[in-house]
């Protein structure tokens, strides 16, 4: 079984709609990122969680929100989804235990933003 | 400029042949260093990561040039399966694992 989860893989939804990404982790990470990666711009972190009451902004948060409901969940959410939102998200989890620079991603998820 | 910047390919190479990739970076307080792999539409897994004084994992091996700021990575002996994105990723370690991601290098190995 996967260590990192993501629902839903692919979802396609209008601008202006509400929508929720979740991830979920076996390995008991304490620390939890999001990204989303575009075409020719690479991987850019939008929130991170070190623990359930510690959420920070990464360098794009402007139109999302975040929630650690547990170790094991982190929830991606885009308030009011417009177009160039389209991207592949991806969910991550660290130990700093472990290394500096190591990241366990999950599968990613498809968002297309009509 | 890019924090991380790397040719975005696509190296097109025969199996059996050597290659290499360089990565070079903006922030000269970078801490650690690292290659990941990136298969099409997957997640990705780091592949190594980058020692000061260059390191070697089987085919593949790292180097660092901080004085110039660069990165690079050779692979030795292509296979069919390296065909992938190399991502360049560096650590500007500020009290936390913020990875800094470059673009990625697609490598395309045909038989």
């Amino acid at each position: 079984d996967a260590d990192v989860t993501q629902t839903p893989r692919n979802r396609i939804t209008k601008t202006g709609k509400r929508i929720m990404l979740e991830c979920s982790q076996t390995k008991g990470h304490d620390r939890m990122y999001w990204y989303r990666q575009d075409p020719g711009l690479g991987l850019r972190l939008i929130y991170y969680s070190f623990d359930v009451k510690d959420i920070n902004k990464g360098e794009i948060s402007d139109g999302y929100s975040v929630s650690r409901q547990a170790q094991a969940k982190f929830s991606l959410s885009l308030e009011s989804a417009i177009p160039n939102q389209t991207a592949l998200y991806f969910c991550a989890t660290s130990d700093p235990g472990t290394g500096d620079g190591e990241q366990f991603f999950g599968p990613g998820t498809r968002l297309t933003v009509l | 400029r890019k924090e991380v910047e790397q040719d975005p390919g696509p190296f097109n190479v025969p199996e059996g042949a050597t290659v290499a990739f360089n990565c070079t970076y903006s922030n000269s307080a970078s801490q650690s260093f690292f290659w990941y792999r990136q298969d099409c539409r997957k997640e990705p897994k780091l592949l190594m990561s980058v020692y000061s004084s260059g390191n070697e994992d089987g085919r593949f091996t790292a180097q660092l040039n901080r004085a110039s700021q660069y990165i690079s990575l050779l692979i030795r002996d292509s296979k069919l399966s390296d065909s992938a994105t190399y991502l360049c990723v560096v650590n500007w370690n500020t009290g936390f694992q913020k990875l800094v991601f470059g673009t990625g290098t697609r490598l395309l190995v045909s038989p």
